[in-house]
């Protein structure tokens, strides 16, 4: 198993444009969290999945940013008419089901947004 | 609602001596608690993390942390730092049991280590 993976690594864009980010879990990991991270903070919650039902969705979430998990298998978060406000690093984490003993993510490395 | 603060934006310390990051949680009742590191441009791997078992944690890279309930804290030490320990690192907590799910931060601790 290879972990987490995300991609792009690395997206630059202008404001106005729409971006879309993949992330790949841990293969059995039936829970995927996105986060995002703005420099010189800590990650920030923005929505969880299990399998593919988005269970919980942060107010940071705005109508701007959508997020799927069609077949409860990789996820996508797509931002509409980017706004520099929205460059950060998109963290994306995947675990267990608490009752088997998931009480950990593991991180991807993330997609760093630059909004020009 | 659920709050994780880390005293301390940046630590300093000499290669040898010990390291001390900490953490206090707000919670109504405890919670999972984990310590996070993030190397430039990375993710965060997991250092050790607390789910109501033992309250002095061992976790990878010779770190651990108490779980202190009576301080609402779970600091994180190292009796002797490394150079590969310079990093960020990031506290984090979550409610317990079958509720768990969304990550609660910290706003991270820049440990930098001198020779």
């Amino acid at each position: 198993d290879t972990g987490v993976s995300q991609d792009p690594r690395h997206k630059i864009t202008k404001r106005g444009q729409n971006v879309t980010f993949r992330c790949d879990p841990i293969s059995e990991h039936n829970r995927l969290y996105w986060y995002r991270q703005t420099l010189g903070q800590g990650p920030e919650f923005l929505t969880y999945f299990q399998n593919e039902a988005q269970l919980e969705k942060s107010r940071l979430l705005s109508d701007r940013f959508s997020a799927e998990r069609p077949k409860g298998s990789f996820s996508t978060l797509e931002i509409q008419r980017t706004e520099q406000g929205d460059s950060a690093m998109y963290l994306c984490a995947s675990s267990l089901p608490p009752l088997t003993g998931g009480n950990e993510q593991f991180f991807g490395p993330g997609t760093r947004l630059t909004v020009l | 609602a659920q709050s994780v603060t880390q005293l301390g934006s940046h630590v300093s310390v000499s290669e040898g001596a010990l390291v001390l990051l900490r953490c206090n949680y707000s919670s109504s009742v405890p919670p999972y608690l984990f310590w996070y590191v993030q190397y430039p441009n990375q993710g965060l791997q997991l250092l050790l993390k607390y789910t109501s078992a033992a309250t002095l944690v061992k976790g990878i890279n010779g770190f651990e942390a108490e779980f202190k309930k009576s301080e609402t804290s779970f600091h994180l030490t190292k009796p002797s730092a490394h150079m590969s320990d310079a990093a960020e690192y990031f506290c984090a907590a979550c409610p317990g049991g079958t509720s768990y799910g969304k990550l609660t931060f910290g706003q991270g601790t820049i440990l930098t280590v001198h020779p």
